[in-house]
């Protein structure tokens, strides 16, 4: 069965800290896609990044950075110095190659002034 | 680019009653999704359709859900008769590619009072 578990429900951090948010996944298949989404209040799902399987590059899109270890079936995702702007829920989520996503629950993200 | 559109923003009413929500994918993409967020939780897959088929309705409550997309492009998703448990955000997302980068609409807010 696929599975995609964001044990952090909620994290606060004061402004400027540093930040991880940890995603653990489940699959057999050998073939998938890891996504990274923003959710702020507004509701729309902002996409942040997509990585597939067989690319464990990490990646630095500014302030914010993944590590995805196949060997852990992790894909964690970091925010360096964060700001107010960056709190909302983040969702995880597994794509394999029939198309469906499966989401996470979700981290909700407070970043205090 | 423009994105994906769905109307309307919210909607309140009572069980029983029926509700239908719209959705425009961004031109030119194939495949199009209706996702289901109860307050707490991750996006959960619906409907799928690729143009104007539909790939995968594993998850749609057929007694009460229905959705078409119609010469492959704008899409309509209905309950009737909506149930207190239908309360939840409904999002609608397009792909280009079967394994795409999402891009997902705003989200229509159903309240079943």
């Amino acid at each position: 069965a696929q599975k995609v578990t964001q044990a952090q429900t909620e994290i606060s951090v004061v402004e400027k800290e540093d930040v991880t948010l940890d995603c653990v996944y489940e699959t057999r298949d050998t073939t998938y896609y890891l996504f990274w989404y923003k959710q702020p209040p507004s509701g729309e799902l902002v996409f942040l990044i997509r990585r597939n399987s067989f690319d464990e590059q990490n990646e630095i899109s500014g302030r914010y950075s993944w590590n995805f270890q196949k060997s852990t079936s992790s894909f964690n995702f970091t925010i360096t110095a964060s700001q107010v702007v960056d709190s909302a829920v983040y969702f995880c989520a597994l794509i394999l190659t029939g198309n469906q996503f499966y989401f996470g629950t979700g981290t909700s993200l407070t970043v205090i002034p | 680019e423009a994105g994906v559109a769905q109307s309307p923003r919210y909607k309140i009413i009572e069980k029983r009653q029926s509700v239908a929500f719209w959705c425009n994918p961004i031109s030119g993409h194939a495949t199009l999704y209706w996702y289901q967020q109860i307050l707490g939780q991750g996006p959960k897959l619906l409907i799928q359709f690729q143009n104007n088929g539909v790939v995968d309705d594993s998850q749609l409550p057929k007694d009460r859900f229905s959705a078409e997309r119609l010469k492959g492009v704008d899409s309509t998703l209905k309950i009737q008769p909506a149930k207190l448990e239908d309360s939840a955000v409904y999002l609608c997302a397009s792909s280009q590619d079967r394994v795409g980068g999402y891009t997902f609409g705003s989200g229509t807010r159903l309240t079943v009072v």
